[in-house]
């Protein structure tokens, strides 16, 4: 089992749509929690950070639930320009390695 | 401000070749991180330097990978007697430092573009 699960995707959404991404990891002792974010071809960079009290950030919330190991990202307002990969990433304790998930694959239409 | 950079963007080797890929890191950021992509995978860690030395390995799949960072700055991701399951997109990413369990922006990865190796 991998430590980082994603739903596999692709989601196919029209601009204005919201969608939802869920992640599970299997490390109980991992610390921190984030969103990346991978256009076609390009190197991953970070969208946001996930706290366990939830957070926002424009038309994106993050959320994280430690119980049940569950960490979700909400788009609202889908717009052309969010079609990307969204990595879920975990990271374990003093440890500094990045673990991913595979990512999933969004395409917003018109 | 320069980000990292990475040299070169793609290389074909062919099977049983040695390669060297060169990670740039950001200025002034002491903590440096070697990933690998495969196609449809998420990155996977390699290695982790602080300074010059190795802080982490456990990531590197087997004795033919090695990497470097002599002088705490650029590193050198070295693969011997290449394989065709090595092809694969390296990325190497730098932090102002790195460890610590907070959530510091001090420790927020910024990824190069990444060397796309085919060893055929």
């Amino acid at each position: 089992r991998k430590e980082v699960e994603q739903d596999p995707g692709p989601f196919n959404v029209p601009e204005g749509a919201t969608v939802a991404f869920n992640c599970t990891y299997s490390n109980s002792a991992s610390q921190s929690f984030f969103w990346y974010r991978q256009d076609c071809r390009k190197e991953p960079k970070l969208l946001m950070s996930v706290y366990s009290s939830g957070n926002e950030d424009g038309r994106f919330t993050a959320q994280l639930n430690r119980a049940s190991q569950y960490i979700s990202l909400l788009i609202r307002d889908s717009k052309l320009s969010d079609s990307a990969t969204y990595l879920c990433v975990v990271k374990s304790g003093g440890y500094n390695k990045l673990i991913f998930g595979a990512g999933t694959r969004l395409a917003v239409h018109p | 401000g320069a980000g990292v950079s990475q040299t070169p963007s793609n290389k074909v080797t062919e099977k049983g070749k040695y390669v060297e890929l060169r990670c740039d890191p950001i200025s002034g950021h002491t903590a440096l991180y070697w990933y690998r992509q495969s196609l449809g995978q998420g990155p996977e860690f390699l290695i982790y330097f602080q300074g010059t030395g190795a802080a982490d390995d456990s990531g590197l799949p087997n004795d033919r990978f090695f990497a470097v960072r002599p002088e705490g700055s650029v590193s050198t991701l070295k693969i011997q007697r290449t394989e065709r399951g090595d092809s694969a997109v390296y990325l190497c990413a730098s932090s102002f430092r790195g460890g610590g369990q907070e959530k510091s922006s001090y420790n927020e990865q910024f990824f190069g573009p990444g060397t796309r190796l085919t060893v055929l």
